[in-house]
Formats: C-alpha cells, sequence, structure tokens
C-alpha cells in the first residue's frame, strides 16, 4: 500500500543535540512537506520541497534543516538553535497540482520531547 | 496577513444529528478550501476539496460549502456518530502550500 512513513514514533532528545525526523513516501509525489503542531497552535509550516534537490522555508525554518536528495525522502533535522523543540512533527506530500485535487498526504506524526 | 478561524472550543451533539463547523479567512484570495479530519495523535486526513467556483459539495454524509463574498465555509456531517468524533481542521491554499486552521473538535453522544 502507498502512504507515508515517519519515524521514530516517539523521539527524546537532550538539550543541545541534534536529531533527525525522517520522512518516506512510496505515492511517487513530487512536493513534500514538514509541519509542526502544538497544543492550540494548529499546523505551521517548517519546510517545503517541490522537487529533488530544492527547497524552501516555510513560516518557521528557524532552528530546523532538510534535504531532498531523493523523491522518495525528505528528512528533517532540528538542531540545536532551535529554542522550544518540544512538539508534533507531521510531514506530507503531495503532487505538484494536486494540493488542488487530492490533497496532502500525511504521515503518522514524530512526537519529540527534549528532556 | 492571512488568517483562518475556527471555533477553538468543542462541538458537541447527539448521535443522528447535523453537525455544522465553520471556518472564516480574512486576506485571502484561494482558488480552493479543503477539509481534513484528524484523530488524537494521528496525523489529518483529507476529506473534501471545494474550489473557488463551487458553491457547494457533497461526498457521502459530508457537505461542505464554499461562499468567497463572506469568506467562510461549512462543513456538515449529517446523521452524526460517535465515531465522527475528531478534530477537524479546514485548510486554504497559499504560495505552493496550504495553511491550516487551528481546527474545531467535534465530540458526538451516543
Amino acid at each position: 500500500d502507498g502512504g507515508i512513513t515517519q519515524s521514530p514514533k516517539y523521539l527524546f532528545r537532550k538539550e543541545g543535540q541534534n536529531v533527525t525526523l525522517s520522512c518516506e513516501q512510496n505515492l511517487n509525489h513530487d512536493a513534500m512537506y514538514w509541519y509542526r503542531q502544538d497544543p492550540g497552535q494548529g499546523l505551521r509550516l517548517i519546510y517545503y520541497s517541490q522537487i529533488v534537490n530544492d527547497f524552501q522555508k516555510g513560516d518557521i525554518a528557524e532552528g530546523y534543516s532538510v534535504s531532498r536528495e531523493k523523491k522518495e525522502s525528505f528528512p528533517l533535522t532540528v538542531t540545536s538553535a532551535q529554542k522550544n523543540p518540544t512538539a508534533f512533527y507531521l510531514c506530507a506530500s503531495s503532487t505538484p497540482e494536486g494540493t488542488g485535487g487530492s490533497g496532502y498526504t500525511f504521515g503518522s506524526g514524530t512526537r519529540l520531547t527534549v528532556v | 496577513s492571512q488568517k483562518i478561524e475556527q471555533n477553538s472550543e468543542a462541538l458537541n451533539i447527539q448521535e443522528g444529528k447535523t453537525a455544522t463547523l465553520t471556518c472564516n479567512y480574512t486576506n485571502y484570495s484561494p482558488a480552493y478550501l479543503q477539509w481534513y479530519r484528524q484523530d488524537p495523535g494521528r496525523g489529518p486526513v483529507f476529506l473534501l476539496l471545494i474550489r473557488e467556483n463551487e458553491k457547494e459539495k457533497r461526498k457521502e454524509r459530508l457537505k461542505v460549502t464554499f461562499d468567497t463574498t463572506l469568506k467562510q465555509s461549512l462543513f456538515h456531517i449529517t446523521a452524526s456518530q460517535p465515531a465522527d468524533s475528531a478534530t477537524y481542521l479546514c485548510a486554504l491554499e497559499g504560495y505552493s502550500t496550504l495553511t491550516f486552521g487551528k481546527g474545531t473538535m467535534l465530540l458526538v453522544s451516543p
């Protein structure tokens, strides 16, 4: 079955450490996205990529980095520069014109906790 | 700046009734609007899309309306069931991405 896989489901990080969240899709979608969700805040866009080897900053990119070396993969690194990294992170994908058609397909999320 | 508003208070209704959720937006002229369902601890799931030239769209027990003059979309679930209990998000097209509202929690009691 096609879909998006995020791993791990839960992640604990010590302050000052970088961590990388994995996102893999087998939907053959060109576009991929990372959102952060906090209680009462809704989804906020971190980074997005519409094609391999290209990505753009979203609304809250500071303290995060991404890469898009393969169409299927869009990993997110939460760096030590991110001041409040504890949150629920969601990865999504879509066809380029498909944001208007079939919507986004989301992964099941990674809950990151800084300890 | 662009702003999307959904009722932050949970909507409680009885099984069998029609649930109506509201999405208002400002400083937007979106070509389309989408609705998603999100269960606790899970990613959102796409439900419906409605374009600016469509007034109404239906899918099974779901109905969405889109009034570009009022800048408002209404999301209806008819004959609601306890399994419909979830948070419902509206999302509007932005610059190559979607911007999401904060969502409204729906609780359907038996």
